[in-house]
């Protein structure tokens, strides 16, 4: 059963218009959630984090929203750069165990058209 | 400051065989994770440590194995090579356990 959902398997966007990828969770202990970015043949990279503790995080063109009634997450990019082309994961802290352990979604492709 | 390496980059097995994906990382970091990301989906947990020496199952180990013998390296073996075990390895480490950097990969086939 999959805890963390992105149903948008792929998003295109022109160049400087607004990228948004959203992110639902179905399971309401989460209370940290990040984004990860991934090009073909790398690794993923961490791109911007948010506590349950606030509903909006900023950094730079990057900026994530929380929607904890909704149990929905979003990730806003402006402007949109080709560079940002790439695979965007949304993941979820589940506490338990040894340690916190990262649930991840399916990832969703976004491209950005010059 | 290589960060997380993964060896091989890519490897092709035949169902049945055995082999040892290597990991090493020189960031001084005590959390270290395995995990498999098969088309289409998104990242699985198969095993983790929280330092050297403790090793603890995630999501998918059935048909892996691990050990962490020193803080720098994380080996994930898999012993009777299985086609279902055909995907791409990620291998991360982090001072934390919600701060993970990964490397770039291994992509194993098995037929």
């Amino acid at each position: 059963d999959q805890q963390v959902k992105q149903n948008s398997p792929s998003l295109s966007v022109q160049e400087g218009r607004i990228s948004i990828l959203n992110c639902d969770y179905t399971n309401s202990m989460f209370d940290y959630f990040l984004w990860y970015k991934k090009y073909p043949a790398e690794g993923p990279t961490f791109l911007i984090s948010i506590s349950s503790i606030k509903d909006k995080n900023e950094d730079g063109r990057f900026t994530v929203f929380l929607n904890k009634s909704a149990k929905h997450l979003s990730l806003h990019i402006v402007p949109s750069q080709p560079g940002d082309s790439a695979v965007y994961f949304c993941a979820a802290l589940e506490s338990g165990g040894a340690t916190n352990k990262l649930i991840f979604g399916t990832g969703t492709l976004l491209a950005v058209q010059p | 400051n290589a960060g997380v390496t993964q060896t091989p980059k890519f490897r092709i097995l035949k169902i049945g065989q055995s082999m040892t994906l290597q990991c090493a990382q020189d960031m001084n970091h005590n959390y270290m994770y395995w995990y498999r990301q098969d088309p289409g989906m998104g990242l699985k947990l198969i095993y983790y440590s929280v330092g050297a020496g403790i090793t603890d199952k995630g999501e998918v180990p059935n048909g892996y194995n691990v050990s962490r013998s020193t803080t720098e390296d994380f080996p994930l073996r898999l012993e009777l090579a299985a086609p279902s075990q055909t995907s791409v390895y990620f291998c991360a480490s982090g001072r934390q356990d919600y701060e993970q950097y990964f490397g770039p990969g291994t992509r194993l086939t098995v037929t």
